[in-house]
Parts: C-alpha cells; structure tokens; sequence
C-alpha cells in the first residue's frame, strides 16, 4: 500500500532563516506530487506541484520554492522566511490514472 | 472562472441527527468531485470520490453524496451523526484535462457534533 510522510512535524523558525520541509511517498512510482499552504481557519492554496522529477509549476507567487529531486520525494524550501509564511503546509500525491489526491499528515510551521 | 462554493462555515448537529453539507461547483469540463475530511492538526483524508456513472455515491464512515449536475451541487450527507465526525470537511473539484490532475478546494465547513 502506499504511504507518504512528512516532516518535521512542527517547526518554530525566526523570520530571515532559511526553510526546507521534505516529503517523501512509498508505493507508488511516477506519483504527480502537490504542496498546499493552508491559513488557520482557511482552506487549502496549492503552491506547486509537480508531474516528474525536475519539472516544478507554481501556482502563486510567492518567497517558497520547490525541488522534486527523486521520483518520490518533493522539498519545499525557502531561502528568507517571512512572518506570512507561517501556516500548515500539506503534501499530496495522486497516482497516473486518477485524480484523486492522498495527503500527508502536515507540517505546522510558525515564523517568529 | 472554476471554483468550489461552500455556503456553510459552521454546522452543528446533535448526535444521531441527520447530516448535509452543501457544495457547489463551477466547471468549464466534466468534474471529478471529492470530499475529505480534516481532523484538528491532521492530513485530509478523502471520503468519497465521484468520476461517472451512478450520481449517488457510497463513501467510507457511513458517508454518501449525490451528484447533480442541473444544480452543479454534490452535497455529502450522513444518515445519523456521530460524536467522532466532528472535523473540518472539503469539498473539491478537478477535471483530466491536463496530466496535472490539479484539485480546487473549498473553503470547508466544520462540523460540530452536540452530545
């Protein structure tokens, strides 16, 4: 069956400091790979996702990128962090013959 | 312009009581509609799933919903709530037009359960 993990699970990080929050999926081979931000209290925004490795879209403009550097795996990063970048990032995957989606169990990070 | 609607920030319930949650979507192709459920702190995790076929769908925890497409709706609903469905609930949409197979959110609904 198929898993997918992130971590850390929380993070505390002063604004300026750099961010990298990996996500990786056991399973499946060739998943198409999403990160979403959601606010507290809001829904989800996707950020980026990816359909191999190497290939990264952007949904928002924004100070975060994202690397897909093995099949399974998708970091997301920040060089700068801003106080706005404080929220509940989720990791998702869908497989190549359906668009359902199957999501992490999340990381909070919070700004200082 | 492609978007999910749903009316209802808050929802409470007695335990046992019935249960609808409204969803209404805008869609240029033919949708794929999902719900998922997010507990406090957690992933989401989907509950039901509808492509084609029969518009009432069976979804897992007693959960079904029904696709129409006249009102561009597929509200979930439950036949007698329980104390553990509290949680936030979202309704997406997406489509096979691109490989991307890119999902647009609702803004949820949280669902409050009164013993």
């Amino acid at each position: 069956s198929q898993t997918i993990h992130q971590w850390p699970a929380t993070l505390v990080q002063p604004v300026g400091s750099p961010l990298s929050l990996e996500c990786t999926v056991e399973g499946t081979s060739n998943p198409n790979l999403y990160w979403y931000r959601q606010a507290a209290g809001r829904g989800l925004q996707l950020l980026f996702y990816s359909v191999g490795i190497g290939q990264i879209s952007s949904e928002v403009p924004q100070n975060l990128s994202a690397s897909r550097p093995q099949d399974r795996q998708f970091i997301l990063s920040s060089k700068k962090l801003l106080l706005s970048d404080s929220g509940f990032y989720l990791c998702a995957w869908s497989g190549r013959t359906g668009p359902e989606q199957y999501f992490g169990p999340g990381t909070r990070l919070t700004v200082t | 312009a492609q978007s999910v609607t749903q009316p209802d920030i808050h929802i409470t319930v007695s335990e046992g009581a019935s249960l609808e949650l409204r969803c209404n979507y805008s869609y240029g192709a033919t949708p794929y509609l999902f719900w998922y459920v997010q507990s406090p702190g957690q992933g989401l995790q989907l509950l039901l799933k509808y492509f084609s076929g029969d518009t009432l769908v069976q979804g897992i925890k007693g959960f079904e919903a029904e696709f129409k497409r006249s009102q561009s709706s597929f509200n979930l609903r439950k036949p007698s709530v329980h104390w553990s469905d509290a949680a936030e609930y979202f309704c997406a949409v997406g489509g096979s037009e691109d490989s991307s197979y890119k999902l647009i959110f609702g803004s949820g609904t949280r669902l409050l359960v009164r013993p």
